[in-house]
């Protein structure tokens, strides 16, 4: 049930876009995307819902492909304060919660 | 609001105690949720409550864990004769819903969690 995400792990320089993927074998209500920097507790980016509404906070991007169940998390010119460990979370239906297997994020200047 | 706090921060028991964690949400939010994380993994879900009704519990949870949310605000998570396998860091989050039928999750507001060692 936990989705799984590509890639694991990325390097990055200030100023340079990135794409985390986050994949599930279950249909989906829904996909969120958290950030969670070393020693902190997650944060919320964003949540993507069938039908194409979308809520989220800064200025990222994300798409949802619902037949596939997929979702797609797009990261541009990035800053040194976007280092940290991207989850995927997911809702299948239910009433439980995923989330995925972690993408390792660093920018460096 | 200083959004949502957990108590304690770091615990240390020996195997076969009990221990208990307490978790205020933020005052407005309905929905309240507990997960478990270990060293390099994402937050594995155990359990949420909507108000005080505990809606849903993991079948990763053994019957050594039990949580509570006794008048819809804070809740704890107790688990009982620890293990080794327990050490982790448990982390509570709360959000709100807006409707009583709704499904969906909405954006949920982590505490900063309790790290639990069992020696």
């Amino acid at each position: 049930q936990q989705p799984v995400q590509s890639p694991q792990a990325v390097i990055l320089r200030e100023g340079e876009d990135a794409v985390i993927n986050c994949s599930s074998s279950k249909a989906l209500y829904s996909v969120h995307w958290y950030r969670q920097k070393h020693g902190e507790a997650p944060v919320f980016l964003m949540i993507l819902l069938k039908g194409g509404e979308q809520k989220g906070h800064e200025k990222i991007s994300a798409s949802f492909n619902e037949k596939k169940q997929q979702s797609s998390l797009y990261l541009t010119a990035s800053q040194l304060s976007y280092s940290g460990t991207y989850f995927c979370g997911t809702e299948p239906p239910g009433n439980q919660f995923y989330f995925g297997t972690g993408t390792s994020l660093t920018v460096i200047p | 609001d200083t959004g949502v706090s957990q108590d304690p921060r770091h615990k240390i028991t020996k195997r076969g105690q009990n221990v208990t964690f307490r978790c205020d949400p933020i005052s407005e939010h309905n929905r309240l949720y507990w997960y478990r994380q270990t060293l390099g993994q994402g937050p594995e879900f155990l359990t949420y409550f909507q108000n005080e009704a505990q809606l849903e519990k993991s079948r990763l949870l053994s019957d050594r864990f039990s949580a509570e949310r006794p008048k819809g605000s804070f809740s704890t998570l107790e688990i009982q004769r620890t293990e080794q396998g327990d050490s982790a860091m448990y982390l509570c989050a709360s959000s709100l819903t807006l409707t009583q039928t709704s499904d969906l999750w909405n954006e949920q507001f982590f505490g900063p969690g309790t790290r639990l060692t069992v020696l």
